[in-house]
Formats: structure tokens, sequence, C-alpha cells
């Protein structure tokens, strides 16, 4: 079973549209979540951290279910910029002062491509 | 903005050569990051470092890797006998506390002929 997955896509949806990305991950001690953005041949870049809670940051929301370990992107009056592939990110660090491996794993990203 | 600079941009090597691929990460964080993209592929992991030492590692992290701190500021990958399937865009990344993000340098892409 893989680590971190997500539908690949490519999710071709016009300017304006509202596009929801899925992701979930299999190792339940994770303990924190990312959504990073990579466009093609770049480095991934940081979009946002995904809290317990729930965050939106503009036109972008991020939800987590610990209990279904499952986290989601919502991205309202999508832009032609948001073309991009949409990478989740799980740190399955252990707890701070446990002697436990640091690592963040990556989803297989989403593919968004927004058209006038 | 603070950001992690990596260098080469590209490196073109004969099968079987050593590489040593050059990162400075942002200067106060202490969680150190390699990563690996095959062209089509996903990110994938290869080593973290900190504490001056390796703190996980994947299974494409064998023998041939090796990672080094030298001066405090560097953060090197040393690939010692390229092979072709070593063709890739490698990534270094910092992070300034185990459970935050990490952020990536541009990247160095390594091409195996």
């Amino acid at each position: 079973r893989k680590e971190v997955e997500q539908d690949p896509g490519p999710f071709n949806v016009p300017e304006g549209a509202t596009v929801a990305f899925n992701c979930t991950y299999s190792n339940s001690a994770s303990q924190s979540f990312f959504w990073y953005r990579q466009d093609c041949r770049k480095e991934p870049k940081l979009l946002m951290s995904v809290y317990s809670s729930g965050n939106e940051d503009g036109r972008f929301t991020a939800q987590l279910n610990r209990a279904s370990q499952y986290i989601s992107l919502l991205i309202r009056d999508s832009k032609l910029s948001d073309s991009a592939t949409y990478l989740c990110v799980v740190n399955t660090g252990g707890p701070a002062g446990e002697d436990a491996g640091n690592m963040l794993t990556f989803g297989g990203g989403t593919r968004l491509m927004v058209k006038p | 903005e603070p950001e992690v600079t990596q260098t080469p941009s590209h490196q073109v090597t004969q099968m079987g050569q050593e590489v040593i691929l050059r990162c400075v990460p942002i200067s106060n964080h202490l969680y150190f990051y390699w990563y690996r993209q095959i062209l089509g592929q996903k990110v994938e992991f290869l080593v973290s470092f900190y504490n001056n030492e390796i703190s996980e590692k994947s299974e494409i992290f064998d023998d041939q890797f090796s990672v080094e701190r030298p001066d405090g500021s560097n953060f090197t990958l040393k690939i010692r006998s390229t092979k072709l399937e070593d063709s890739a865009m490698y990534f270094c990344a910092s992070g300034g506390d185990r459970q935050t993000e990490a952020f990536f340098g541009q990247g160095t892409r390594l091409t195996v002929v």
C-alpha cells in the first residue's frame, strides 16, 4: 500500500471554477501535513500547512481528517496561474523528544490544468 | 527571503564517475534532506540529517550514497559510482523543526551518460 496516495488527474477546469483534491495516508502516527505546489521541472514549493481544525489562505482551504487519514485541498475561483501539480506531503517523523526518524513523504501529485 | 541554494544546476557525468551535489540550507535550520525526482515520477525521499548524523534513510540510499556537512554551512550528497538510473533531479531541503515544513532548493539535474 502506498504511504501517501493521490489521484494523479489531470483535472481540467475552466477559470473561476472550484476544484478539490484529496489525499490519503497510511501511517497513523503521522504528525504534520502539507500541500506543496510543483511547476514543471521546478522544485516543490510550500502552498500551505494543514491543521487539525482546518485552515484557509485566500482562495485555498485545507482540511485534515485524522480518523479517516484523509487530507483535502479546495481551490476556489481558479486562475490560469493555478495550473501546476499539487503534492500532498506527510511528515512521518516521531514526536519531539523521541529518537525517531524524520522524513517528509510525498504523494504522487495531482495535476491541475486551468483553461481560459 | 532566505532560500536553499544548490550547485550546480545541471551536471553531466559518465557512468561510474563520482559526483558531489552541493547545497547551502537556510542558515538557522537544523534538519536537512535530500530528495530525488526521476523525470515524470514522484518526489522520492533519500535521506534526512540532523545533529551531524543521518536520522532516516530510504532503501534508495545505499552504500553508493553518502552525505556530509563539512563546514557547518554546506550540505553535500555524494554518489560514488554513478549509474544510468541515477539520472534525476536532486533536491536539497531544510527545515527549522522536526515537525515543520521543509523548503526546497531549485535542484540539480544529474544526467549520467
